[in-house]
């Protein structure tokens, strides 16, 4: 059974950082290319960055480029999101996304973890 | 900045048939935008129920199905039931950056 449990969310001051974790089981984590994607309160999705299998390919929505940072550890089935210079409008529960096997492909989520940006 | 447009709110009657639409700012929506769609309940994270414009998942009710219509994605769902409200996402990839659409609510009455 496919899991992505992620971790690492909580409060935080405006400017500050977080490293977000999402641990994978259930599959060959080193197979699969990642996503991150966040949902603002009673807001919509938004898909935040990417990255491939090897982790030699990585994107990034432009609401996060150049303060996100995306990564993994497949030795430790780990998917990573680090999170600098962080805003009010940063709040959000943030999933990570198992791609599919087929180009464009979200198939399993995890829970989610909040993170609150405020003083 | 791309942005992907879906109606904000339909309602259908419980056993009827309601379809979903997912445009692009870009142009007409092809299969090489590789839409998805998923279904969120409220406090639940989100369930993928179609892939690459029509392949359902194996948890995906039969019920669910999508295509290409008038140069958007759509997303049709027939024999509505009551557990069918929720939020609907369509998701778009363009290259290496995907948008998701900003959601139809849909309300079964």
């Amino acid at each position: 059974e496919v899991q992505l449990v992620e971790s690492g969310g909580g409060l935080v001051q405006p400017g500050g950082s977080l490293r977000l974790s999402c641990a994978a089981s259930g599959f060959t984590f080193d197979n699969y290319e990642m996503n991150w994607v966040r949902q603002a309160p009673g807001k919509g999705l938004e898909w935040l960055s990417y990255i491939s299998s090897s982790g030699s390919n990585i994107y990034y929505a432009d609401s996060v480029k150049g303060r996100f940072t995306i990564s993994r550890d497949n030795a430790k089935n780990s998917l990573y999101l680090h999170m600098h210079s962080l805003r009010a409008e940063d709040t959000a529960v943030y999933y990570c996304a198992k791609k599919g096997t087929v180009v464009g492909t979200i198939d399993y989520w995890g829970q989610g973890t909040l993170v609150t940006v405020s003083s | 900045q791309t942005v992907v447009t879906q109606e904000p709110s339909l309602t259908v009657s419980p056993g009827g048939t309601v379809t979903l639409t997912c445009a692009s700012s870009t142009g007409a929506v092809t299969s090489g935008y590789f839409p998805n769609w998923f279904q969120q309940k409220p406090g639940q994270a989100p369930r993928s129920l179609i892939y690459s414009t029509r392949n359902k998942h194996s948890w995906t009710p039969a019920r669910f199905s999508a295509s290409l219509l008038g140069g958007k994605a759509a997303l049709t769902l027939s024999g509505v039931q009551p557990e069918d409200e929720a939020d609907y996402y369509c998701l778009l990839y363009y290259g290496g950056a995907q948008v998701f659409g900003g959601g139809t609510k849909l309300t079964v009455l």
